[in-house]
């Protein structure tokens, strides 16, 4: 099993449409968890992060924790073409009695105008 | 300048040369980290530092690769003897270094091709 695990898409959303991205992650003991944009041939830049269970806003972007199922989503609403980027999730991951990130494959989002 | 830099930005060399590449953080984030991303692939995980320690450095490395960082500043990470698997986007990313909140910034990487 994968440390963090995505659907690497694409998936395809039309312009206006909410956009779904999944997460799972194998350490049960994880605490802090984020969800990084990837424009192509551009490095990471975070959006998000989430440390409890539920939901957290941020403008278009809500993201959603369930540390019982180790689960983590990103919702986008009223998705622009501009949105069309790789999508990583990244947990913060106990190791060797040390914290560290690890990050998923990452999910290819394409908005269609 | 307030983010993280990587220089070079590109580097092109021959196989079995030695290359080398630096990471400047941002200068109050005490923890510094290196990955690695190949085309359609998730930034893998090659080691990371809190100050001057490396805490941790990815089985997953032969012992060609070597990270340093003095003094706990800037970091440089050596590949001795590339090979074409070598070839990929080598990132830096620096951050705070809090326990439950380890937001990370990324440099712009260095492009490795390796001939």
């Amino acid at each position: 099993q994968k440390e963090v695990e995505q659907n690497s898409g694409p998936l395809s959303v039309p312009e206006g449409a909410i956009a779904s991205l999944n997460c799972t992650y194998s350490d049960r003991g994880s605490q802090s968890f984020f969800w990084y944009r990837q424009y192509s041939g551009k490095s990471p830049e975070l959006i998000m992060s989430i440390y409890s269970n539920g939901d957290k806003e941020d403008g278009r972007f809500t993201a959603q924790l369930n540390k019982a199922s180790q689960y983590v989503s990103l919702l986008i609403r009223d998705s622009q073409p501009s949105d069309s980027a790789t999508y990583l999730c990244a947990v913060n991951m106990r190791k060797g009695g040390y914290q560290k990130v690890t990050f998923g494959t990452g999910t290819k989002l394409q908005v269609i105008p | 300048d307030t983010g993280v830099s990587q220089d070079p930005r590109h580097k092109i060399t021959k196989r079995g040369q030695n290359v080398t590449f630096r990471c400047d953080p941002i200068s109050e984030h005490n923890r510094l980290y290196w990955y690695r991303q190949t085309l359609g692939q998730g930034p893998e995980f090659l080691t990371y530092f809190q100050n001057e320690a490396q805490l941790e450095k990815s089985r997953l490395l032969s012992d060609r690769f070597s990270a340093e960082r003095p003094k706990g500043s800037f970091s440089t990470l050596e590949i001795q003897r590339t090979e074409q698997g070598d070839s990929a986007m080598y990132l830096c990313a620096s951050s705070l270094g809090q326990k439950t909140n380890e937001k990370l910034f990324f440099g712009s990487g260095t492009q490795l091709s390796v001939l």
